[in-house]
């Protein structure tokens, strides 16, 4: 079955520093590829997206995405990071045609942003 | 601001109640979603609407009813509930599969149930 693994549940960074959060998942197979954020108590507001075309894909709030094939990889960087910025990441992926309309989650990254 | 509205954001209700979440959408999609969030947890799919028909149930339990009147609108009746389906509930809408489609979710902010 295909799956989504985010392999940090907690990324703990100080403020003005690089972040990395990992995505993982498990075919390659015409795939489509999305960052999603959570901040508490609200619902979830799209990053950004890979559809096709560059592989370098860059979104709101400073963030970027790479998509990788071969390692079937979509991490998710910003250069530099804000309080602001402090949330649940959730990656999530569809897969071709199968089951067209179902978006696959990862178990989702605490992103917490120390001063 | 989102341009998916779901109400109410808080629910409390007992095991004996019946209630309603609602959700609406002006952005012209063709396809909504019910998902369900426990805490620390990704959402789980529940239903999927496509040109207002079930197009998808993930073995959800009876107690809950989805329903969708036409093509902006989207309603859970909850009936019977447990402790345990306590969590926020997620509306969301997409284009429907045979347009432009790029399986992009919009969510609403959700709507917190808490079940006595």
């Amino acid at each position: 079955a295909q799956s989504v693994t985010q392999l940090d549940s907690q990324v703990p960074v100080f403020e003005e520093a690089p972040v990395e959060l990992r995505c993982n998942y498990s075919s390659s197979v015409s795939v489509y590829l999305f960052w999603y954020v959570q901040y508490p108590n609200q619902g979830l507001q799209l990053l950004l997206k890979y559809l096709s075309g560059s592989t370098l894909v860059k979104g709101i709030n400073g963030f970027e995405a790479e998509f990788n094939k071969s390692q079937t990889s979509f991490h998710l960087r910003k250069p530099s990071v804000h309080i602001s910025d402090t949330a649940e990441y959730f990656c999530a992926v569809r897969w071709g045609d199968q089951g067209a309309q179902k978006l696959v989650f990862g178990q989702g990254t605490r992103l917490t942003i120390n001063p | 601001d989102t341009e998916v509205t779901q109400t109410p954001k808080h629910l409390v209700m007992g095991m004996t109640n019946k209630k309603s979440l609602k959700c609406e959408q002006h952005m012209g999609h063709r396809a909504m979603y019910w998902y369900k969030q426990k805490a620390k947890k990704p959402p789980e799919l529940m239903f999927v609407y496509s040109y207002e028909k079930l197009s998808i149930n993930e073995s959800v339990p009876s107690r809950f009813s989805p329903e969708c009147p036409n093509s902006s609108l989207l309603n859970l009746h909850l009936h019977a509930l447990q402790p345990e389906d306590s969590a926020l509930y997620l509306c969301a809408s997409s284009q429907a599969r045979d347009t432009k489609y790029t399986g992009e979710l919009f969510f609403g902010e959700g709507s917190r149930l808490t079940v006595l």
